[in-house]
């Protein structure tokens, strides 16, 4: 079976421009969650997204946004860039709602994003 | 609120030496409580995780964690380094209530294995 995907593996924007991450989730999976690592931080989760419902959000703001597809495939988009957005944004995926089961959540390779 | 701590940044151990990375955890329910491990430029992979029954878990490469509840830690162990272990190594925590609650992640352990 296939992992979890991302694209594009590196991104560099300059502020004020928008970006949208994509990522498809490991076949027969319906839940897709989003995370922000930076060394400081840490994984910060973003959100999660579950038969193209938004389930949880995290503490990010509203520039932060997603979608996920019939197909369980996720985007993530981020409008005004600042450069504290820079960080690798990983995605996860797994059977079912991630909150809600003993499910391990399953990482795609992430997407570099740096701001300029 | 649920949380998870990772005492210590960085962890330096020798080959053939047995190794230890610590994690405390906090939830309000009964703890589901994951390893990963990520390596240089690539994402995070699952290492083992506890959810019920007996308090060591065996995982992937070697590794295991044991869950104590009295002292709400779940500290990830390996008989022996290898060079190859070094990496980051994340804990993370969800409580057991059908909450829709995300996981939560530590902010990482530094491993690295002398030759």
């Amino acid at each position: 079976k296939a992992g979890v995907t991302q694209t594009p593996r590196y991104l560099i924007k300059t502020r004020g421009q928008q970006v949208t991450l994509s990522c498809s989730p490991i076949s027969g999976h319906r839940s897709v969650s989003w995370y922000q690592q930076t060394p400081g931080q840490g994984l910060q989760f973003l959100f999660e997204y579950f038969s193209e419902t938004q389930r949880n959000k995290g503490n990010f703001p509203g520039r932060f946004s997603g979608r996920q597809f019939s197909n369980s495939r996720s985007e993530m988009n981020v409008s005004t860039l600042e450069l504290g957005d820079s960080a690798l944004y990983l995605c996860a995926s797994s059977p079912k709602l991630a909150g809600s089961s003993t499910d391990t959540q399953y990482f795609g390779p992430g997407t570099r994003l740096t701001v300029l | 609120a649920q949380s998870v701590a990772q005492p210590e940044d960085q962890v330096n151990v020798a080959e053939g030496n047995p190794l230890t990375v610590k994690c405390t955890y906090s939830v309000s329910g009964n703890p589901y409580l994951f390893w990963y491990v990520q390596y240089p430029n690539r994402g995070l992979q699952f290492l083992l995780k506890y959810i019920t029954g007996d308090n060591l878990v065996k995982g992937s490469y070697g590794f295991e964690a044991e869950f104590n509840k009295s002292q709400t830690s779940f500290h990830l162990k390996k008989p022996s380094a290898l060079v190859s272990d070094s990496a980051l190594y994340f804990c993370a925590v969800r409580d057991g209530a059908d909450t829709g609650n995300q996981f939560y992640f530590g902010t990482g352990t530094s491993l690295t294995v002398i030759p």
